[in-house]
């Protein structure tokens, strides 16, 4: 079973709300990334967590700050978001942050930032 | 200069014909090559695994050209429900360990 869930599927929010994404996964993997998709654009890595630490920042603004609690779980918490910000986020796991493991999706969360 | 250029199409193709994409990357490091199909506001799906000098799976040839440095996906027969969007990914090595460089997607249209 590759399957990674998250939650909420989509979310509209305004400017000053503070919100949180959730993801997670039973497979195992002990790496875990975050990134951003605009429409007709390829995947943009935010994060990346090695066995909980946080190992790849991509230069990502502190209105968008993760955590991972432990293994299975990765979060993303928002922040006084711009519209800008509107996308579809996804979160992807693999086995570890290696040269050959493969990375697996989640269906994503719409956010709409208002 | 991108770590990986794809050509983003659109392609339409009707029913049945082959179509291919070709994917070119920069790094000539790069351990790892995935080729990736994502519906219209869908996740990204791994469509296949691009190791050493490629592989089939039913309709599909991933194949990688190391010296030239580029790898390509083959589709025969196409169908209409092969219509979706195509990324070519290249995962690097050392200081880029874990981090997944996408290409811009290929739009496929299977028309009947």
């Amino acid at each position: 079973d590759t399957e990674v869930t998250q939650t909420p599927k989509h979310l509209v929010m305004g400017m000053t709300n503070k919100k949180s994404l959730k993801c997670e996964q039973h497979m195992g993997h002990r790496a875990m990334y975050w990134y951003k998709q605009k429409a007709k654009k390829p995947p943009e890595l935010m994060f990346v967590y090695s066995y909980e630490k946080l190992s790849i920042n991509e230069s990502v603004p502190s209105r968008f700050s993760p955590e991972c609690p432990n293994s299975s779980l990765l979060n993303l918490h928002l922040h006084a978001l711009q519209p800008e910000d509107s996308a579809l986020y996804l979160c992807a796991s693999s086995q570890v942050p290696g040269t050959t493991d493969t990375q697996y999706f989640g269906p994503g969360t719409r956010l709409t930032v208002l | 200069r991108k770590e990986v250029e794809q050509d983003p199409g659109p392609f339409n193709v009707p029913e049945g014909a082959t179509v291919a994409f070709n994917c070119t990357y920069s790094n000539s490091a790069s351990q790892s090559f995935f080729w990736y199909r994502q519906d219209c506001r869908k996740e990204p799906k791994l469509l296949m695994s691009v190791y050493s000098s490629g592989n089939e799976d039913g309709r599909f040839t991933a194949q990688l050209n190391r010296a030239s440095q580029y790898i390509s996906l083959l589709i025969r027969d196409s169908k209409l429900s092969d219509s979706a969007t195509y990324l070519c990914a290249v995962k690097g090595r050392g200081s880029t360990l874990g981090r997944l460089y996408f290409g811009r997607g290929t739009q496929l249209t299977v028309w009947p």
